[in-house]
């Protein structure tokens, strides 16, 4: 049971390029997460789904995209990247009682 | 609009003594509270929440936390450190109910060292 994995692992990215993270997660959870750590600030929710088909703007929602065509998948895209989004990025997964299970993260580095 | 204030960025402890991480929250609504360890180059595991019931909850790795609602509060303690627990923790609430389940929103995080 792999619970949530997150694809890659590590990024270099020049500005101005675009690059989509994959998230996948095996426990049938309805809800995902995407979440960016910086040094100092915790985690940050960016966007999130609460099931197939539809998404949402959490905290700091500027710059990126999401997409969840499958239940299973949720995407995270930046479409312009900037110095500022050098990051770690977490996906979750979640029931309704809430809980996330945390993927192992991607390590986002923009030149 | 909910917040997390953890007390300390960083704590330190000898191996065997009380760890205590401080944890106070900002919420309008009922709160659901989780503790959450980071090891390094790792994604966050879950220690314990509270969503409902019995105020003291018993989490993983002989962690346990206790809401207290006058004081805002839910701190992480361990009776006797040890030296796997170095790691950095960290604090979340959610909204109990609606769309809001797992909309985690995250203290800055303690870093706790353990020392012989």
């Amino acid at each position: 049971n792999a619970g949530v994995t997150q694809t890659p692992k590590f990024r270099v990215l020049k500005t101005g390029q675009s690059m989509t993270l994959l998230c996948a997660q095996d426990m049938n959870h309805e809800y995902m997460y995407w979440y960016r750590q910086d040094p100092g600030m915790g985690l940050r929710l960016i966007h999130y789904s609460v099931g197939e088909g539809t998404t949402a703007k959490g905290e700091v929602p500027d710059g990126y995209n999401v997409s969840r065509l499958k239940k299973q998948n949720f995407l995270l895209g930046l479409e312009s990247a900037a110095p500022s989004q050098t990051s770690v990025y977490f996906c979750a997964s979640s029931t309704m009682d809430g809980g996330d299970t945390f993927g192992s993260g991607t390590r986002l580095t923009v030149v | 609009a909910q917040s997390v204030t953890q007390l300390g960025s960083h704590v330190s402890v000898s191996e065997g003594a009380l760890v205590l991480l401080r944890c106070n929250y900002s919420s309008s609504v009922p709160p659901y509270l989780f503790w959450y360890v980071q090891y390094p180059n790792q994604g966050l595991q879950l220690l314990l929440k509270y969503t409902t019931g019995a105020t003291l909850v018993k989490g993983i790795n002989g962690f346990e936390a206790e809401f207290k609602k006058s004081e805002t509060s839910f701190h992480l303690t361990k009776p006797s450190a040890h030296m796997s627990d170095a790691a950095e923790y960290f604090c979340a609430v959610s909204r109990a109910g609606g769309t809001s389940y797992g909309k985690l929103t995250f203290g800055q995080g303690t870093i706790l060292t353990v020392h012989p």
